[in-house]
């Protein structure tokens, strides 16, 4: 089983809806956790942080960490075509600094 | 959050040959990560790099083929040695950084990477 898993898409949603991404791990330890997108060529740029179970919400991005069931979510509310990118989601272990990351979703809003 | 530079952006490198890249950041920094992005794949961790220690490899990925140095708060290496057209990569290096809240919970920017083409 690997550590961070994603379900690698490509997941496709109409502009204005939204856009549902998930992220399971096997570490029950784990601390912190992350998503970035990606946009092709580019590199990895943070859009959320979640340490605590429930929803943090910033602007249309919402994260919502469940321990229990070990999952991750990230949802985009009033999803835009500049949405259109790989998401990635990274987790940290217990004491450990390292990122472990997921091996992405890539998502495409359609006009 | 720190504004990280690297350099060079891009290079065609041949088989056997070794290539350094810097990472520069704009304000000091504790610890230095460095990743690699095969294409189409996800991130791994390569090593992480204090400053005035050795660097710490993760699984898979030994000193002779990726020396680092860490010679100060704001500077680092990677070399990528004798390489092969398996090491056809982006390398990304990362700091831990951003508002003093989150320091403690290892919030991790990347620099805009390099990427590498081996022949």
């Amino acid at each position: 089983q690997k550590e961070v898993e994603q379900n690698s898409g490509p997941l496709s949603v109409p502009e204005g809806a939204i856009a549902s991404l998930n992220c399971t791990y096997s570490d029950r330890g784990s601390q912190s956790f992350f998503w970035y997108r990606q946009y092709s060529g580019k590199s990895p740029e943070l859009i959320m942080s979640i340490y605590s179970n429930g929803d943090k919400e910033d602007g249309r991005f919402t994260a919502q960490l469940n321990k229990a069931s070990q999952y991750v979510s990230l949802l985009i509310r009033d999803s835009q075509p500049s949405d259109s990118a790989t998401y990635l989601c990274a987790i940290t272990g217990q004491g450990a600094q390292k990122l472990v990351f997921g091996q992405g979703t890539r998502l495409t809003i359609n006009p | 959050s720190a504004v990280i530079s690297q350099k060079p952006s891009r290079d065609i490198c041949q088989r056997g040959t070794s290539l350094t890249i810097q990472c520069q950041v704009d304000s000091q920094v504790t610890m230095m990560f460095w990743y690699r992005q095969q294409p189409g794949q996800s991130l791994t961790l390569i090593a992480t790099a204090n400053q005035g220690s050795e660097a710490t490899y993760e699984s898979g990925f030994v000193i002779d083929k990726f020396p680092i140095s860490r010679p100060n708060l704001t500077f680092s290496t990677l070399t990528v040695s004798n390489m092969s057209p398996e090491d056809s990569s982006i390398y990304l290096c990362s700091v831990e950084g951003g508002e003093a809240r989150d320091y403690l919970y290892n919030e991790q920017f990347f620099g805009p990477g390099t990427r590498l083409t081996v022949l």
